[in-house]
């Protein structure tokens, strides 16, 4: 497979379950991003891991907890989520430090309801 | 606050012309970007734009005028396969992307 690929597609989880999202990125890119899309809102950038570290957005409530164990895969782990928190959950990576545009590779998203 | 406007949906012909504007306030500036986005699929990018002036690829273009604070996508030779949304996004002093809520343009036979 090449490019970023996101699994599950769709998900459908109740206020009490656990679950992860999994992104893989096949481009050799050294930085990947979770990112929220809400109908006709921006993009709200959740996570983002640079070289492997992870730059905290602190507006991310707990319940959201990403996992980045190597510069290829992407988690982000779920629980106890509320129904607000419906969603497209999109993986992005990039090539950090490269010199021109930051172009942003993104996943076809993973669709979450919270019942 | 940082904020990027653009419109929330167009409807345009077949075979016709449409432009979508882009308007944005930021703490500073490293350049524009353009993404399309089909329905249920990706966002993809077109273009990206740091420098004043027109950038033209294929059918689509993109302006921008840093003055302004403005850009636009503008597509030619409208096809059915150009209906998504159109996703503006501005990276500020800090290198953080700030993005638009995105233009759903609609093509009509």
């Amino acid at each position: 497979e090449t490019g970023v690929t996101q699994t599950p597609r769709h998900l459908v989880m109740g206020m009490t379950n656990k679950k992860s999202l999994k992104c893989e990125q096949h481009l050799g890119h050294n930085a990947m991003y979770w990112y929220k899309q809400s109908a006709k809102k921006p993009l709200e950038l959740m996570f983002v891991y640079s070289l492997e570290e992870r730059v905290e957005n602190n507006s991310v409530p707990s319940r959201f907890s990403p996992e980045c164990p190597n510069s290829s895969h992407l988690f982000l782990h779920l629980h106890t989520l509320q129904p607000e928190d419906s969603a497209l959950y999109l993986c992005a990576s990039s090539q950090a430090g490269a010199s021109g545009a930051n172009v942003l590779t993104f996943g076809a998203g993973s669709r979450l309801t919270v019942l | 606050g940082q904020n990027i406007d653009q419109p929330t949906e167009m409807t345009a012909t077949e075979g016709a012309i449409v432009q979508i504007n882009c308007t944005y306030q930021t703490s500073g500036f490293n350049g524009l970007f353009w993404y399309q986005q089909h329905a249920g699929e990706a966002p993809t990018f077109l273009s990206y734009n740091v420098l004043d002036g027109l950038e033209e690829k294929g059918r689509f273009s993109s302006f921008l005028s840093r003055s302004k604070g403005y850009s636009y996508l503008l597509l030619k030779e409208l096809q059915m396969k150009d209906s998504a949304s159109y996703l503006c996004a501005v990276m500020d002093s800090n290198y953080q992307l700030i993005w638009g809520a995105g233009t759903k343009l609609i093509i009509k036979p």
